[in-house]
């Protein structure tokens, strides 16, 4: 079974630019939510989106945005990037609802690095 | 102001030795997650923890949850090399809801 996907996994980009990341869940898994993490805040949530909807956002300025399809791949979107920026992006997957518990699965990353 | 406090930090032992990574909060949460990060990936889980009590081993790292679910420890019994990375804590406040709440994390070093 395939794990969370992420792409791009490295990208460089320049102040004032906007910039889009890509996810794919694991097969199966409806609710997909955005990380940030940096080395002085950790790691932070950005929003969660669920059937498409976004089901939850965290702290973060109206320049990040996210999106979800119908087959539950996501996107997020930074607008006019800022230096502050330049962090590691998370992708998260769970099967959400879950009576158990919030088993949450990690992507890889991707390291976006702002100039 | 950290919702979750994992402490310590940083902690560098010899090969063999035990530790005991913690993780506390003053809020209640649905379920405790915890997590090892390689430099330059992403979260691995490692354990989730629901019930108050709860116990939980994985070969020699036992993961426990408070009984009033504010709290959860780890314990590496014999610690190795290949034990060395970024441990993370993450809390969901709410049963069924997706975000999680990390703390700053333990960065564990191992030396042979």
């Amino acid at each position: 079974k395939a794990g969370v996907t992420q792409t791009p996994r490295y990208l460089i980009k320049t102040r004032g630019q906007q910039v889009t990341l890509s996810c794919s869940p694991i097969s199966g898994h409806r609710s997909v939510s955005w990380y940030q993490q940096t080395p002085g805040q950790g790691l932070q949530f950005l929003f969660e989106y669920f059937s498409e909807t976004q089901r939850n956002k965290g702290n973060f300025p109206g320049r990040f945005s996210g999106r979800q399809f119908s087959n539950s791949r996501s996107e997020m979107n930074v607008s006019t990037l800022e230096l502050g920026d330049s962090a590691l992006y998370l992708c998260a997957s769970s099967l959400a609802g879950s009576q158990t518990g919030n088993t949450i699965y990690f992507g890889e990353g991707s390291w976006l690095t702002v100039v | 102001t950290q919702l979750l406090e994992q402490s310590p930090q940083f902690l560098s032992i010899q090969e063999g030795e035990n530790l005991t990574v913690y993780c506390n909060s003053s809020s209640v949460f649905s379920s405790l997650q915890w997590y090892r990060q390689e430099p330059g990936e992403g979260p691995v889980l490692l354990v989730t923890v629901v019930t108050g009590g709860e116990v939980k081993k994985l070969k020699r790292l036992t993961f426990q949850f408070g009984d009033a679910r504010k709290d959860s420890s780890l314990h590496i019994t014999a610690a190795q090399p290949g034990d060395t990375g970024l441990y993370l804590c993450a809390g969901a406040l709410i049963q069924g809801a997706q975000k999680l709440v990390f703390g700053q994390g333990t960065r564990l070093t191992i030396n042979p």
